[in-house]
């Protein structure tokens, strides 16, 4: 079964620095998906970020962006220039390709980032 | 212009009653999930439909009963409701399963509490 790890319960950054997230994940595939996903006190889940496998090339979408390390089975998120509002539990996801059944996307168990002034 | 509504957003209960949670969604997707984020904000799944098809069927209690009338409604029946059952509940949507690489759209979860 494919497990996603969030080694960092609980991260800090100051607002307008940079801070990276970490995610690991075990899986036998060669070709996924991975996904980022913000949760803010409002609990509402927020695609963040995903980033195909197959792409050699990190995703990247404004302030966010990924380190994705085939090899290693690593998706970091790097957040630049921190806002407050950035201040929420971010949670890695992977997902399987289709290959005759339907794949599930499996989280990690979330990283709480706090925004400090 | 909601995407994925839920109702209701709260629900408070108690043991041995029977509980029901709605979701739609106005995006059109074929496949529609319940998650579920436990008191640690841990998230699993728990069912997947794919137009009014069941796909996916986690180990849960048959306590829990899902329901899709369309493509566009995915219900959550939960009997005899216990103190376990105490979390988050998450809707959610894609395009179809098939597209693995579809990200998942949520709704704002249903928060349930039992007493």
């Amino acid at each position: 079964a494919q497990t996603v790890t969030q080694s960092q319960p609980e991260m800090s950054v100051q607002e307008a620095e940079t801070v990276t997230l970490s995610c690991t994940y075990d899986t036998s595939e060669s070709d996924y998906y991975l996904f980022w996903y913000k949760q803010p006190p409002s609990r509402q889940m927020i695609l963040v970020i995903r980033q195909e496998a197959y792409k050699q090339q990190n995703a990247t979408e404004n302030r966010f962006s990924v380190n994705f390390q085939k090899a290693a089975k690593s998706f970091s998120l790097k957040i630049s220039d921190s806002q407050l509002g950035d201040a929420a539990m971010y949670f890695c996801a992977y997902r399987a390709p289709y290959t005759g059944t339907a794949s599930k996307l499996t989280f990690g168990t979330g990283t709480r980032l706090q925004v400090t002034l | 212009d909601t995407a994925v509504s839920q109702t209701p957003k709260y629900l408070v209960t108690q043991m041995g009653n029977d509980k029901s949670i709605k979701c739609e969604q106005n995006l059109g997707h074929d496949t529609m999930y319940w998650y579920k984020q436990d008191s640690k904000k841990f998230l699993k799944i728990m069912f997947s439909y794919n137009n009014k098809e069941l796909i996916i069927n986690e180990t849960v209690p048959n306590r829990f009963s899902p329901k899709s009338p369309d493509k566009a409604h995915l219900n959550l029946h939960i009997n005899s409701l216990e103190l376990g059952d105490s979390a988050v509940y998450f809707c959610a949507s894609s395009h179809p399963y098939r597209e693995a690489n579809s990200p998942l759209h949520f709704g704002n979860g249903t928060r349930l509490t039992v007493t």
